[in-house]
């Protein structure tokens, strides 16, 4: 079946420590996208990446930091520069045609130590 | 930047009663208004969409409406059943090959379906 994998699905951040949240499609999907969600928010856009090898900032991409080597994979690191990193993580993928139709995973929560 | 406020934060129906859930947005410009279904512990699913070209769109049990005029649209669903019980997200983009990096979420109505 296609789709977006996320894992893990549940994940610790110890005091000083960089983490890193994965994230595969086969979609084959060109666009790929991480947001974050806090309780009673909205979704918020992390990073997001239009094609291979290139990537965009989003609304609050501070203490984050991506790749896109593979169409397949856009894994975020959350590193220990994010100060609030507890939170629910989606990540998203979208067709370039009519790219604002989403399919997401099914998320990865992370908390603090 | 575009603006998107959602309400009720929190809606408590009666299985088999209709629900509706309110969004404004800010930008005359925004021409794209997905609804989004998340179910606890999963991401969040579309559900249904409209363009500003139309006023209305409608699939089974719920519908999307649209007042271009007052920036406000509105997801109804009628013969509500317990699996609808989620949060719902609405969203506005101006989608112009500008894709989802131009869409901005509601804070989400959590829908609750009393037995």
């Amino acid at each position: 079946d296609g789709g977006i994998t996320q894992s893990p699905k549940y994940l610790f951040r110890k005091e000083g420590q960089n983490v890193t949240l994965s994230c595969e499609q086969n979609l084959n999907h060109d666009a790929m996208y991480w947001y974050r969600q806090d309780p009673g928010q909205g979704l918020r856009l992390i990073y997001y990446s239009q094609i291979v090898n290139d990537f965009q900032k989003g609304d609050i991409a501070e203490g984050y930091s991506v790749s896109r080597e593979k169409k397949e994979s856009f894994p975020l690191t959350v590193t220990s520069a994010q100060k609030n990193p507890t939170a629910f993580y989606l990540c998203a993928s979208s067709t370039d045609r009519g790219r604002s139709k989403l399919f997401f995973g099914s998320g990865t929560q992370l908390s603090v130590l | 930047g575009e603006n998107v406020e959602q309400h009720p934060s929190t809606l408590s129906v009666q299985e088999g009663d209709s629900a509706v859930i309110k969004c404004t947005y800010s930008d005359s410009a925004s021409n794209y208004f997905p609804w989004y279904k998340q179910e606890l512990g999963k991401g969040p699913q579309l559900i249904i969409d409209i363009r500003s070209n139309v006023g209305e769109k409608k699939d089974q049990r719920i519908a999307v409406t649209l007042n271009k005029t007052a920036k406000h649209f509105s997801l109804h669903i009628t013969e509500t059943q317990p699996e609808d019980s989620a949060v719902y997200f609405c969203a506005a983009s101006t989608y112009s090959g500008g894709g989802a990096d131009g869409l901005t979420f509601g804070k989400g109505t959590h829908l609750i379906i009393q037995p």
